[in-house]
């Protein structure tokens, strides 16, 4: 079984300053990690994913994120907040074996401020 | 890309009616996908899987004679929400696995807002 953990349901940070969107996990099995983003009343669109293989991962949009088995994180990354990254972002886990179902952590809205 | 298309992206109905909602794969085949639901501010809740040409699996606690689900062709599901009342009222969500993939191989699409009266 899995499930995540988003830390904060509301992050504020000022456009320019460092985004840090905090994710844990817990997986019986080598867990798919991936961060979404949405923005309101659409759909979710992957900023990023991690499988196998380099645990740091870089996405979209200059987002990165680390796997980090001993932490069972995968914090979200961006050196610097841009206006238009105000959204929701939700972190998601799967199982390797489990055909593409996600169970997803209870999102992280990013206001930035001017 | 992956395009998954969701049809209609709002729709509006009366207590005790029945509503369809599609999913189509529009580039790709997809032998399996995935019904979420979302209530504001909250996360995506999954509710079933689809897999084509056989029955969905539910989650826990969601009423499969509620949602009616049918996955008749490798590009197309369907949401029927039977008899809805207000408190079905939400984000419904599709995404679509493209076929011989994993979760890595994951396409959503943009949502269907669904409002009962």
């Amino acid at each position: 079984a899995q499930s995540v953990t988003q830390l904060g349901s509301h992050v504020s940070v000022s456009e320019g300053a460092l985004v840090l969107l905090r994710c844990n996990y817990s997986s019986s099995v080598p867990p798919y990690l991936f961060w979404y983003v949405q923005y309101p009343n659409q759909g979710l669109q992957l900023l990023l994913k991690y499988t196998t293989g380099a645990t740091l991962v870089k996405g979209i949009n200059g987002f990165e994120a680390e796997f980090k088995k001993s932490e069972t994180s995968f914090h979200l990354t961006k050196p610097s907040a841009h206006m238009s990254d105000a959204a929701e972002y939700f972190c998601a886990v799967s199982g390797g074996n489990q055909g593409g179902k996600l169970i997803f952590g209870q999102g992280t809205e990013l206001s930035v401020k001017p | 890309g992956a395009v998954v298309s969701q049809h209609p992206s709002w729709v509006i109905c009366k207590s005790g009616t029945s509503v369809k909602i599609e999913c189509r794969s529009l580039d790709f085949q997809a032998t399996t996908m995935f019904w979420y639901r979302q209530f504001p501010k909250q996360s995506l809740m999954l509710m079933a899987t689809s897999n084509e040409g056989s029955k969905a699996t539910y989650e826990q606690g969601v009423e499969k004679d509620k949602f009616l689900i049918n996955h008749a062709s490798l590009t197309l599901s369907t949401l029927t929400v039977t008899s809805a009342h207000p408190e079905d009222s939400s984000f419904y969500i599709c995404s679509a696995s493209q076929s011989g993939s994993g979760a890595n191989v994951l396409t959503f699409g943009a949502g269907s807002r669904l409002t009962v009266l």
